[in-house]
């Protein structure tokens, strides 16, 4: 199985500013890479996928990149709303494998 | 608009089976792959496996191998996950997830989740 790693794990911020996760797959995965933001509670909400397009309705602050076996997440100005807990998600293969997930909470 | 709603929560004893069910409205059910993934307590994203309705072939994670079984009836639009020798361990929300078309797997559709708890 692929094995996905994310950092950082949890990441303290404050609003407006600027968040980088990181996604590393354990062999390359050319840009089979997505990304969900999951609320308490709540199912996971698609972000982006195959890396860099942005699923729709997505506020244009988020975007992802990267190819091969590194990945990143950025939002570019953090909002109240955005306090989440983020996956990465491989589907190179299955079984489709998740990162352990990176929670951004209010500083 | 395509939605996904799922059976109510399950309490089952150890060694138990449960299904959970997941009807699909507002899209045309046999052209997507439906996936199974779930979420332990306070945990992470765990794909379990997928079917092709049209086919009635499914694949499985090879963890689940031999304890799950997901099926498709088309005439209803639902999907089943079954999981049978239950343990404590797999006390968690399952959800049912459809992909985004054209990105594999990318799934942009979810059911709301259903609790399963096992427990003596």
């Amino acid at each position: 199985d692929i094995q996905m790693t994310q950092s950082p794990s949890s990441l303290s911020a404050s609003v407006g500013d600027r968040v980088t996760i990181t996604c590393r797959a354990s062999q390359s995965i050319s840009t089979f890479l997505n990304w969900y933001q999951q609320k308490p509670g709540k199912a996971p909400k698609l972000l982006i996928y195959t890396a860099s397009s942005m699923q729709s309705g997505v506020p244009s602050r988020f975007s992802g990149r990267g190819s091969g076996t590194d990945f990143t997440l950025t939002i570019t100005s953090l909002q109240p709303e955005d306090f989440a807990t983020y996956y990465c998600q491989q589907t190179y293969t299955i079984p489709f494998t998740f990162g352990p997930g990176t929670t951004v909470d209010i500083k | 608009q395509v939605q996904l709603v799922q059976s109510g929560a399950e309490v089952k004893k150890p060694g138990s089976s449960v299904k959970v069910s997941c009807k699909a409205s507002g899209g045309t059910f046999s052209s997507y792959i439906m996936s199974w993934v779930r979420q332990a307590p306070g945990q992470g994203l765990e794909w379990m496996g997928r079917i092709i309705p049209i086919s009635g072939t499914a694949d499985y994670a090879q963890k689940f191998q031999g304890r799950v079984t997901i099926t498709a009836d088309e005439s209803t639009s639902t999907s089943y996950m079954e999981l049978s020798s239950l343990r404590s361990e797999d006390t968690a929300v399952y959800y049912c997830a459809r992909p985004k078309a054209g990105a594999p797997g990318a799934f942009d559709i979810w059911g709301q989740g259903t609790m399963v708890t096992v427990s003596s």
